[in-house]
């Protein structure tokens, strides 16, 4: 079957650094998408990698590598803001989107 | 972005009445949506997928009877939750991606509606 893990929560402090880490096992992989959800909204794309390497994107970074079926999302410079739930979903050979359960991120001051 | 616009953003109904939600794209065509359901601490569960001008296809485990779907145009879907009840309140969203665009660019996601069946 298709499987996507991530951690369900992580904490970390304002201003460091956090890394979200996500791998899947998918029919086909076209893509892996990371968005973020906050409590009672929709989810807003951040991120889009289909090859391998890191994809930098202001405070945030995301990362692939399809041989380990790995991928990571990297947050610097925390913000209080940035507390929000991390949605990892990998585009299968149908083109359909196969989604992680989130990682439920807590930053502390 | 793109914006896809979904409403209500809640409705509190009563339990054997029946609800709709629309969603439309407001600034492409979207020949396929996806409507998901998510309850609290989950993740999204996606229901069904909506295809312009022919019948939906749902995910396994979801009546099609109950969650009917309507892809009448381009840019709008409706999904009607019939005699609605306390279990299926949750956090509906859809979400569309541009038909013109690459399959590989990213979905863009309504606001969600809140709905509690009373």
């Amino acid at each position: 079957g298709q499987n996507i893990d991530q951690p369900t929560e992580m904490t970390a402090t304002e201003g460091a650094i956090v890394q979200i880490n996500c791998t899947y096992q998918t029919s086909g992989f076209n893509g892996l998408f990371w968005y973020q959800q906050h409590a009672g909204e929709a989810p807003t794309f951040l991120s889009y990698n289909v090859l391998d390497g890191l994809e930098e994107k202001g405070r945030f970074s995301s990362f692939l590598s399809r041989s380990k079926g790995y991928s990571y999302l990297l947050l610097k410079e925390l913000q209080m803001k940035d507390s929000a739930s991390y949605l990892c979903a990998v585009m299968d050979s149908n083109y359909q989107l196969i989604w992680g359960a989130g990682t439920k991120l807590i930053i502390k001051p | 972005g793109a914006v896809v616009s979904q409403h209500p953003s809640w409705v509190i109904c009563k339990s054997g009445t029946s609800v709709k939600i629309e969603c439309r794209s407001l600034d492409f065509q979207a020949t396929t949506m996806f409507w998901y359901r998510q309850f609290p601490k989950q993740s999204l569960m996606l229901m069904a997928t909506s295809n312009e001008g022919s019948k939906a296809t749902y995910e396994q485990g979801v009546e099609k009877d109950k969650f009917l779907i309507n892809h009448a145009s381009l840019t709008l879907s409706t999904l009607t939750v019939t005699s609605a009840h306390p279990e299926d309140s949750s956090f509906y969203i859809c979400s569309a991606r541009d038909s013109e665009a690459s399959r590989h660019t990213e979905a863009f996601f309504g606001q969600g509606t809140r709905l509690t069946v009373v």
